[in-house]
């Protein structure tokens, strides 16, 4: 079983759509990080965060430690949003790395 | 401020050859990690360097070496390529510990032929 999971694997939505992605991990964590990847590589940090709740334009980031469970929402989502979305943690016994999840391709189509 | 820059962006070489991958950190960061994306795959933690010094190293084999200058900067060497090596390599940097936010690179994409 991975350390950290995400669903859906895929997503395919109409603009406008709410969106909603998921990651739970099994370990202790100091941080989880979202981050999004387009079609070329090129990885974009959203957020990070250890506890509560992020805001950032019409993208939301929720954690909740207790449950060990994360959520990424896009609120009026646009077709650029389209990218693979990624939850990574730090894990709390080591600050060197960063274990990740194996992403959510979201495609918004107009 | 121009984040964080990797070089070359595209690279293919040939089974058996060496290559060299270049990484500058956002301005101030003082710690660089390098992580290895295969297609349709989350990336693979190789190592990580700080203060010139390597201080973790993920579950890659001794082919795969760097360097961190004085300047922050870093180089990922691969030795005697092999076709399993051809990824997405992404550079990531931040300050000291990696709970810090931390910003990635472009990635240098690398086709082994």
């Amino acid at each position: 079983k991975n350390e950290v999971e995400q669903s859906p694997q895929n997503l395919t939505a109409q603009e406008g759509e709410f969106i909603t992605i998921n990651c739970s991990y099994s370990v202790g964590i100091s941080a989880l990080h979202w981050l999004q990847q387009h079609p070329g590589g090129g990885i974009v940090s959203l957020f990070m965060l250890s506890s509560g709740k992020k805001k950032h334009g019409r993208l939301i980031a929720t954690i909740n430690i207790q449950e060990k469970h994360s959520s990424l929402h896009i609120t009026a989502s646009h077709p650029r949003d389209s990218a693979v979305y990624i939850c990574a943690v730090s894990p709390s016994d080591s600050n060197y790395q960063l274990i990740w999840g194996a992403g959510t391709k979201l495609i918004i189509k107009p | 401020d121009a984040g964080v820059t990797q070089s070359p962006t595209h690279l293919i070489k040939t089974r058996g050859q060496q290559v060299t991958l270049r990484c500058s950190p956002k301005s101030g960061h003082d710690t660089v990690s390098w992580y290895q994306q295969a297609l349709g795959q989350g990336p693979q933690f190789i190592f990580q360097y700080y203060e010139e010094e390597e201080r973790q190293r993920g579950n890659f084999p001794d082919r795969f070496s760097g360097h961190q200058f004085p300047n922050y900067s870093s180089e990922l060497n691969v030795n005697a390529l092999l076709l399993g090596d051809s990824a997405l390599y992404l550079c990531a940097s931040s300050l000291e510990l990696i709970d810090t936010e931390a910003f990635f690179g472009q990635g240098t994409r690398l086709t082994v032929v």
